[in-house]
């Protein structure tokens, strides 16, 4: 079955400290990827898309994800947290024309 | 520019009432969805729609019904309500680029059913 797996369901980090959410999936073609932010009481909104090309892509607000085939992964960085960053975090990736989410990972921010 | 309206808000229904969640999209984006959200379960495709007059099942979709005539509205029918569908709702319409479709979200709607 088509699955995608984050790891963690809440993360910790301190301010100015580096940011990794993780996120594997099954395919076994290339895939579509993306994260989506979700701030408190709001939709969810894109921080960015792998489709094709470099495997290094970066968002907004500074974040960046590496699509790795070969460990089927597309984890999330920010080098520096932001307080502003704390929110919940999904991963989605595409199979046919069906968007599969992660379960979330719940991102706080420590002052 | 509204994008992905929805309304209500919140909703509180009793068990066995009906109702209809409704979806608005302004981008003149052929592919429309609607998403269940639960703790730790991440978004669950309920419904979707590749155009007018075409729908298809997702991944939880017993206890909802859809429709689309227009391009714009994707309305989701809740036929007998239930506590088990107390959770938030969002519609998202679809660009389609090269293969892959990016997902634009409404605020949601939050459902309690009691």
């Amino acid at each position: 079955a088509q699955s995608v797996t984050q790891l963690g369901s809440h993360v910790s980090v301190s301010e100015g400290a580096l940011v990794l959410l993780r996120c594997n999936y099954s395919s076994s073609v290339p895939p579509y990827l993306f994260w989506y932010v979700q701030y408190p009481n709001q939709g969810l909104q894109l921080l960015l898309k792998y489709t094709t090309g470099a495997t290094l892509v970066k968002g907004i607000n500074g974040f960046e994800a590496e699509f790795k085939k070969s460990e089927t992964s597309f984890h999330l960085t920010k080098p520096s947290a932001h307080m502003s960053d704390a929110a919940e975090y999904f991963c989605a990736v595409q199979y046919g024309n069906k968007l599969v989410f992660g379960a979330g990972t719940i991102l706080r921010v420590k002052s | 520019n509204a994008g992905v309206t929805q309304t209500p808000k919140f909703q509180v229904l009793k068990t066995g009432q009906s109702m209809t969640l409704q979806c608005a999209q302004d981008m003149n984006h052929e592919y429309m969805s609607w998403y269940r959200q639960d703790p730790g379960m991440g978004l669950r495709l309920i419904h979707y729609s590749v155009g007018a007059g075409i729908t298809d099942q997702g991944e939880v979709p017993n206890g909802y019904n859809v429709s689309r005539s227009t391009t714009e509205d994707f309305p989701l029918r809740l036929l007998s309500a239930a506590p088990s569908q107390t959770s938030v709702y969002f519609c998202a319409s679809s660009y389609v680029g090269q293969g892959y479709t990016e997902a634009f979200f409404g605020q949601g709607t939050r459902l309690t059913v009691v």
